[in-house]
């Protein structure tokens, strides 16, 4: 498997314009994260889908931030209008349920580096 | 609720000295506890995993166990190498895929 594959891998772009994420999690994995990583917060979940479906999205700091999933093989995450302070890493993650106890692996794209002037 | 502390870094290491990087966990139930890595310039992977009370995870060299009584996942390695230059996460997931990190520690290997 390729693994977990993020577009693009750095995006410049200027304030005020919309930026997409994109993101292709591993065939038959049925949850997937987005988690932004700054110096300053570390690693924050965004929020996370479960067989294509927002499950917890309290993470997504504004309104000008949504994401979606319209199959189990893409999600997007958008951020329109864009703002120096949203620079950071993007990751897109996912991961196979487990039965039973605990959670199982959570596989990580490359990230996608995103500077706002 | 749940959540996880990791030590503070950077860590500046000798090559071939000891490392210890502590991580403590709060959490309700019985979650499975992960350390992960990220190099520069790339994404988090897995390092080692442990499910339940005392199981002891490893891989390329280092080991943690998972401590209940001490809520405790300490990442250990005998003897690093340059090559493991990189920061470490500490990680908690429960029942539902629900994760929770560490801050992260930043760990430099000098020859």
């Amino acid at each position: 498997d390729a693994g977990v594959i993020q577009s693009p891998r750095h995006e410049v772009t200027e304030m005020g314009q919309e930026v997409t994420l994109r993101c292709k999690p591993i065939s038959g994995h049925d949850y997937l994260f987005w988690y932004r990583q700054t110096m300053m917060r570390g690693l924050e979940l965004l929020i996370y889908f479960n067989n294509n479906v927002p499950i917890d999205d309290s993470g997504m700091p504004e309104d000008r931030f949504s994401a979606k999933m319209p199959n189990a093989s893409f999600s997007t995450l958008k951020i329109q209008p864009s703002e120096p302070r949203d620079s950071a890493v993007y990751f897109c993650a996912s991961s196979l349920l487990l039965t039973g106890a605990g959670a199982n692996v959570l596989t990580f794209g490359a990230g996608s580096r995103l500077t706002v002037l | 609720g749940n959540s996880v502390t990791q030590m503070e870094g950077p860590v500046t290491l000798s090559e071939e000295a000891f490392l210890t990087i502590n991580c403590t966990y709060t959490a309700t139930g019985y979650p499975s506890l992960f350390w992960y890595v990220q190099y520069p310039g790339e994404g988090l992977q897995l390092l080692l995993k442990a499910t339940k009370a005392d199981d002891k995870g490893s891989n390329k060299g280092f080991e943690a166990t998972y401590r209940k009584e001490t809520t405790s996942f300490h990442l250990e390695k005998g003897s690093v190498q340059v090559s493991d230059s990189a920061v470490y996460f500490c990680a908690l997931g429960r029942l539902g895929n629900q994760f929770y990190f560490g801050t992260g520690t930043s760990l430099t290997v000098i020859p």
